[in-house]
């Protein structure tokens, strides 16, 4: 167990839906990183959060949307949901110091039917 | 542009077999190198890290490399069993503005049949 959890673990849903895929980092990590894992692809990274700002932008659609709260919880907004979208959705957190590690969650996977 | 580069993509071996992952990177300025394992559907957990000043470190029968001049890694995996199938990516870090930024590479997907 990594101490990162991810909510929920499975989501079905339709089309041009809108979805929130929930994150809890390891107990006083500030940095929180969200990854987007389409079928037999490597992991793409979405967006970086420390200590509740956006610190980093990877290739994040602008349908998706994504922040950190107060708590250092963090929340993936997925917004006019397409057949492509479906995929395993990572978390993962870190003390947000350098050198050290990164721990992810066990991913949502997100099915858009 | 930093990158982070991994061969082979795939790589099937024969249960007992050792084999041999490769990371070249281009990634500046450089923190750590780390390799993780990841089964599939799951998320990755971490097999090795290691810093700038590091050359090799093992975690039982995974040992890991580091030549930072060259800007390359290599996992070697030594007696491999069913269990090792698994992508391994190797992930690099460089400070960014005080934090750390991960560059992931994308991944070899290893196969160890019976």
């Amino acid at each position: 167990d990594s101490g990162v959890t991810q909510t929920p673990k499975h989501l079905i849903t339709a089309t041009g839906q809108r979805v929130t895929l929930r994150c809890s980092p390891r107990s006083g990590d500030l940095s929180v990183y969200w990854y987007q894992q389409s079928l037999d692809q490597g992991l793409q990274f979405l967006i970086q959060y420390y200590n509740g700002e956006e610190r980093a932008k990877g290739n994040i659609l602008e349908r998706f949307s994504a922040q950190q709260f107060p708590d250092l919880h963090s929340e993936l907004n997925l917004s006019s949901l397409e057949l492509g979208d479906s995929a395993l959705y990572f978390c993962a957190s870190s003390p947000g110091r350098l050198n050290t590690e990164a721990f992810f969650g066990q991913g949502t996977r997100l099915t858009v039917v | 542009k930093n990158q982070v580069e991994q061969s082979p993509q795939s790589l099937i071996i024969l249960e007992g077999k050792n084999c041999t992952l490769q990371c070249n990177y281009t990634v500046s300025p450089f923190s750590n190198l780390r390799w993780y394992k990841q089964d599939t559907g799951r998320g990755p957990v971490s097999l090795t890290i290691m810093t700038f000043s590091e050359n090799t470190k093992s975690n039982g029968r995974y040992t890991a490399t580091l030549d930072a001049d060259t800007k390359q890694s290599s996992l070697h995996i030594t007696a491999s069993q069913l269990s090792d199938s698994a992508s391994y990516i190797c992930v690099v870090s460089g400070p960014s503005g005080g934090y750390n930024k991960l560059i992931f590479g994308a991944g070899t997907r290893l196969a160890v049949h019976p």
